[in-house]
């Protein structure tokens, strides 16, 4: 049950896009496709973006795009806007548990 | 509207107990798989604990097990968190979540999660 790893910070114009890497071991990320990312700004509950490696909840903007290759999963913002700046965090499933990355910071510069 | 409504957060002494709640409304929590999530002051989320729908399936974060319970009571829509053996490690916000809807967020995603409550552990 170690945490994934996921990169503390990034950074992108508006408009850009940003990948957020999301790294866990075959017990978890590279063993299940039950990868999901949330968001969360300051002070408020996550919210889902992706679930199941690359699904979209229902009134979740298509800018969001995940992927996973391997052991490692990736959260894509395209088109990058002042709203999205906030901490994300992955999550896999480990079928026996859930397992949380550290979480990345999206700086809108 | 659907919503979960964590309580009894608070201030205990480390060695102390704490029991948390999380009361569900606008949708049929008896049908529902819940999680409690939690998150250090300035730290990332970590995941504590599940139970299916009928409370028949557990299981725990290691940091937590043997020290932890977790329980629901569907016909009082509620989910229960039993903290005990508290240490300063615990000190967070707890978030309950669900797993669903199943055409929202499938079937192991956290799809709703509640506002939080704060444990702090300290003498």
């Amino acid at each position: 049950q170690s945490a994934l790893t996921q990169p503390r910070s990034v950074s992108g114009s508006p408009g850009q896009s940003v990948t957020i890497s999301c790294t866990g071991t075959s017990s978890d990320v590279g063993g299940y496709n039950f990868v999901s990312w949330y968001q969360q700004h300051p002070g408020k509950a996550p919210r889902l973006m992706i679930y199941d490696v690359s699904k979209w909840p229902s009134g979740v903007p298509d800018r969001f795009s995940g992927s996973k290759s391997g052991n490692t999963a990736y959260l894509t913002i395209s088109g990058l806007q002042a709203e999205d700046e906030a901490d994300y965090y992955c999550c896999s499933y480990g079928g026996t548990y859930w397992v949380f990355g550290g979480g990345t910071k999206v700086t809108v510069l | 509207e659907v919503q979960l409504v964590e309580s009894g957060g608070g201030l205990v002494q480390p060695g102390g107990s704490l029991r948390l709640s999380c009361v569900g409304s606008g949708f049929t929590f008896r049908s529902y798989e819940m999680n409690w999530v939690r998150q250090a002051p300035g730290k990332g989320l970590e995941w504590v604990s599940y139970i299916s729908s009928s409370g028949g399936t557990i299981y725990y974060a290691d940091s937590v097990k043997g020290r932890f319970t977790i329980s629901r009571d569907n016909a009082e829509s509620s989910l229960y968190l039993q903290m005990n053996s508290l240490r300063a490690e615990d000190t967070a916000v707890y978030f309950c979540a669900f797993i669903g809807p199943y055409d929202f967020s499938g079937f192991y995603s956290l799809g709703k999660w509640g506002q939080g409550t704060l444990v702090t552990v300290s003498s």
